[in-house]
């Protein structure tokens, strides 16, 4: 069964400060892995996704990696803003083609990210 | 402006009584899907549906039932059944992928959220 996992739980930086958050994941058999932005109380917002042959996407001020031999995205986040602070989700599909399933996302528990003033 | 709306945005159950959760999209996904998200926890798939008439359940679907009469819409009941209802649901969208031909990415999108709690 994939796991998910999303280390730190929390991470607090200066404003300006270029930031890096980790998501790992246990089955490599992966269709593509998409990174979403929560705010508290608000639904998510998708950030960035990565197919299963790519290496890395960016957007503006964020960039994330993609190594699936070895089970890890990251997601990088330059000169960061007080209004980067939300909690971050990573969640990976798998690679079946048909069938139950092959749509469902697996989430990690993500980070929590405050950019101090 | 395309988008994913639910409602409520709050809701309060009683003991014993049934729920039912909106969720309408107008960007004419095929495959729509209902998550619960609890503090400190990933979000768990409770119901998906890649066509309509059609739907499978995900990983917590005790307690919950599910219709998918237009492509549009995707309400989720919350039953007696469910013995801990209070949590965030969340429900979502996506193209469907053509096996064997150009296959989408399948980007998964969001709606605002019911934050449904039991009184």
């Amino acid at each position: 069964k994939q796991e998910v996992t999303q280390i730190p739980a929390a991470l607090s930086v200066p404003e300006g400060e270029n930031l890096v958050l980790n998501c790992s994941f246990t089955d490599s058999a992966i269709y593509n892995l998409q990174w979403f932005r929560q705010d508290p109380g608000k639904g998510l917002t998708s950030l960035l996704l990565i197919q299963s042959s790519q290496r890395e996407q960016t957007s503006g001020r964020l960039n994330a990696s993609l190594d699936k031999s070895s089970g890890r995205s990251t997601l990088y986040i330059a000169a960061s803003q007080p209004g980067d602070s939300a909690t971050y989700l990573c969640a990976v599909r798998p690679r079946r083609y048909s069938g139950a399933g092959s749509y469902q996302l697996t989430f990690g528990k993500g980070t929590k990210l405050s950019v101090i003033p | 402006d395309g988008g994913i709306t639910q409602s409520p945005k709050y809701l309060f159950r009683k003991e014993g009584q049934n729920v039912t959760l909106s969720c309408e999209q107008n960007l004419n996904h095929d495959a729509m899907y209902w998550y619960r998200q609890d503090p400190g926890q990933g979000l768990r798939l409770i119901y998906y549906s890649q066509i309509v008439n059609d739907f499978q359940k995900g990983d917590i679907a005790e307690g919950y039932s599910v219709s998918r009469e237009k492509k549009e819409s995707f309400p989720l009941t919350v039953t007696s059944a469910q013995k801990n209802p209070t949590a965030f649901y969340l429900c979502a969208s996506s193209i469907v992928g053509l096996a064997g031909a150009a296959r989408s990415y399948n980007e998964q999108f969001f709606g605002p959220g019911t934050r449904l709690t039991v009184l």
